[in-house]
């Protein structure tokens, strides 16, 4: 089976602008979660999504949101960009939350 | 709230020598999940290692192989004969679904293999 992908793989944006990042889960997987990670925060949880519904939401500002469709896709998009918001992004897939999640490469947003 | 402890920022050991990383966790849960993921310097998140808090008997993946002590919230991971592909940042996680739905990461601990 093909793994879980992201794209894109590096981003580069400019404060103020807004961003959608993308993830495919492996196949048969319907549990996506997002992730972002920081050298100074570690790895901080978004929100997660099962069957286009989201269950579980972080810590994060509403300007972070994130939908997932009927082949469970998901996208998430961040808003109005702070420099703050420079971080890797990971997504993961699970057959259901408590399974095993199985982890993207990221995409590297730098926000200048 | 469910917090990891990793107080090992850094480790290093030498090639072929065994390696313990230690992880605490806090939580009021009775089942629940943990895990030990590794990431390789720019490389992605992959599993080490799972361990199902309702079973007694610790988890092993060949080299790889932990120490759950339930009452005391503890969960390490010991590397046997290390090998320079290990090198990485090893994160500990905890889940516990419930209304949760999220793993709950450690700060990490990072390990370098000297030859």
């Amino acid at each position: 089976k093909a793994g879980v992908t992201q794209t894109p793989r590096y981003l580069i944006k400019t404060r103020g602008q807004q961003v959608t990042l993308s993830c495919s889960p492996i196949s048969g997987h319907r549990s996506v979660s997002w992730y972002q990670q920081t050298p100074g925060q570690g790895l901080q949880f978004l929100f997660e999504y099962f069957s286009e519904t989201q269950r579980n939401k972080g810590n994060f500002p509403g300007r972070f949101s994130g939908r997932q469709f009927s082949n469970s896709r998901s996208e998430m998009n961040v808003s109005t960009l702070e420099l703050g918001d420079s971080a890797l992004y990971l997504c993961a897939s699970s057959l259901d939350v408590l399974e095993t999640q199985y982890f993207g490469p990221g995409t590297r947003l730098l926000v200048l | 709230a469910q917090t990891v402890t990793q107080s090992q920022p850094e480790m290093s050991v030498q090639e072929a020598e065994t390696v313990t990383l230690s992880c605490t966790y806090d939580t009021s849960e009775n089942n629940y999940y943990l895990f030990w993921y590794k990431q390789p310097p720019s490389r992605q998140m992959i599993l080490v290692i799972r361990q199902e808090a309702y079973k007694q008997q610790n988890a092993t993946e060949n080299r790889f192989s932990v120490n759950f002590q339930k009452a005391a919230k503890s969960f390490s991971l010991k590397i046997s004969d290390s090998q320079l592909g290990d090198t990485a940042m090893y994160f500990c996680a905890f889940n516990s679904g419930g209304s949760n739905y999220k793993l709950t990461f450690g700060k990490g601990t990072l390990l370098t293999v000297n030859p």
